[in-house]
């Protein structure tokens, strides 16, 4: 079993829909969950950061972390076709050196 | 703006010829990390350093090895490229490791000829 585990996808939704990603973890021991977009051969670019329990909102997105049920997702209001890229979900252990990353969901917008 | 440089953009290299790439930051984060990424793949972490203190990943080959000079730059050689070994490379930076973001550079596309 992956530690961190995502659907590869490819997702779809209408241009101006709700997107929603989701990651589970394995490691109970994991504190922090990162969410990173990565458009085709560019860099992954970090987009939100979550380590409470609830609801984490900016602008557009929001995380959400629900430690009790291992998992963390993404939600993208009034998706754009800009928003077409693959997400990845990464989780850190306490004070642990590395990030263990997901394999990403590719999510397409359709104008 | 602060921020990870990483050069060159793009390496093409010869099977078997030594490359060096290079990552440089101004955020003056204390940890510099390497992935190697490959198609539809998550990164894979190569290495880290914490200040000046080295932590290689059990699983990285030992045709990778890794130098920091300084807190600002951190360099990436690859002693003899495979054709394995084309990927990106991407750098990244930390404040610490506790509760802190990680960034990433624009990476450095390699390719082995």
């Amino acid at each position: 079993q992956k530690e961190v585990e995502q659907n590869s996808g490819p997702l779809s939704v209408p241009e101006g829909a709700i997107a929603s990603l989701n990651c589970t973890y394995s490691d109970r021991g994991s504190q922090s969950f990162f969410w990173y977009r990565q458009y085709s051969g560019k860099s992954p670019e970090l987009i939100m950061f979550i380590y409470s329990n609830g609801d984490k909102e900016d602008g557009r997105f929001t995380a959400q972390l629900n430690k009790a049920s291992q998992y963390v997702s993404l939600l993208i209001r009034d998706s754009q076709p800009s928003d077409s890229a693959t997400y990845l979900c990464a989780g850190r252990r306490g004070s642990a050196r590395q990030l263990t990353f997901g394999s990403g969901t590719q999510l397409t917008v359709l104008p | 703006d602060a921020m990870v440089i990483q050069n060159p953009r793009y390496q093409v290299t010869q099977f078997g010829k030594p490359v060096t790439l290079s990552c440089s930051q101004t955020l003056n984060h204390n940890v510099m990390y390497w992935y190697q990424q490959k198609s539809s793949q998550a990164p894979k972490l190569l290495f880290h350093y914490y200040d000046k203190d080295f932590n290689n990943e059990a699983d990285t080959p030992d045709n990778f090895q890794s130098r920091r000079p300084n807190t600002s730059f951190c360099f990436l050689d690859i002693r003899s490229p495979g054709l394995g070994d084309a990927a990106m490379y991407l750098c990244a930076t930390s404040k610490s490791f506790y509760l802190t973001e990680q960034y990433f550079g624009p990476g450095t596309r390699l390719t082995v000829t």
